[in-house]
């Protein structure tokens, strides 16, 4: 199952403008990861925040992270057409098992205009 | 180039055969997982490998599915009598460490299944 859920789904912008993406999640975490996927390649790692953290930026991105509503945003500033991509929220959470392991979301699909 | 890598990159088999993909993480990684990815979804985890001990099976993992990490560095995928339902994409990753807040997973490209 899938424990993160991106919102929105898909996400239609022109250059310039900023993109936000938020990401909600069921259970405690020990970290929430954001990651970029191009169109059918694999997945790139953008940032990752710890759970004791609230905000963190890297380069033009901007990452939140709310654990009392168990929620995460991305922001992109100043969008440009090669932000164009999937983006997905992941979780690294204990399992039943005892062991962690990352848990995605549905992801959503930025499309930057020219 | 350093990276996770994985092995092929594509593959097209007929329903019924036998298929296996390779994935070599990065070096000094001691965490290994696979995903499996089906078009607009977001990865679903399979299994998990610290060093060579597989920790963790997801119940999409069926009876057919089997994955394997000898010697705590490279691990292969086996997914016997292929099913359409199996075609997706298949993601390595690996991360070092035992887990925790600072536990940063990195992915190869994925290897392309398609059952026909």
């Amino acid at each position: 199952s899938q424990q993160g859920e991106e919102d929105p789904q898909a996400l239609s912008i022109q250059e310039g403008e900023n993109a936000t993406m938020n990401c909600s999640y069921k259970t405690s975490i020990n970290n929430l990861q954001w990651y970029r996927q191009n169109s059918g390649r694999g997945l790139v790692h953008l940032i990752l925040i710890r759970s004791n953290e609230r905000e963190k930026h890297s380069g033009r991105l901007r990452v939140t992270l709310d654990t009392s509503k168990k929620s995460s945003s991305l922001l992109i500033t100043a969008s440009r057409a090669a932000d164009t991509a999937s983006y997905f929220c992941a979780t690294d959470a204990l399992r039943n098992s005892g062991y962690s392991t990352l848990t995605f979301g549905k992801g959503t699909m930025l499309l930057v205009s020219p | 180039d350093t990276g996770v890598s994985q092995d092929p990159r594509h593959k097209i088999t007929k329903r019924g055969q036998n298929v296996t993909f390779r994935c070599d993480p990065i070096s000094e990684h001691n965490r290994l997982y696979w995903y499996r990815q089906t078009l607009g979804q977001g990865p679903e985890f399979l299994t998990y490998f610290q060093n060579e001990a597989q920790l963790e099976k997801s119940r999409l993992l069926s009876d057919r599915f089997s994955a394997e990490r000898p010697k705590g560095s490279f691990s292969t995928l086996e997914i016997q009598r292929t099913e359409q339902g199996d075609s997706a994409m298949y993601l390595c990753a690996s991360s070092l460490g035992t887990g925790g807040p600072d536990t940063e997973a990195f992915f190869g490209q994925g290897t392309r299944l398609t059952v026909v």
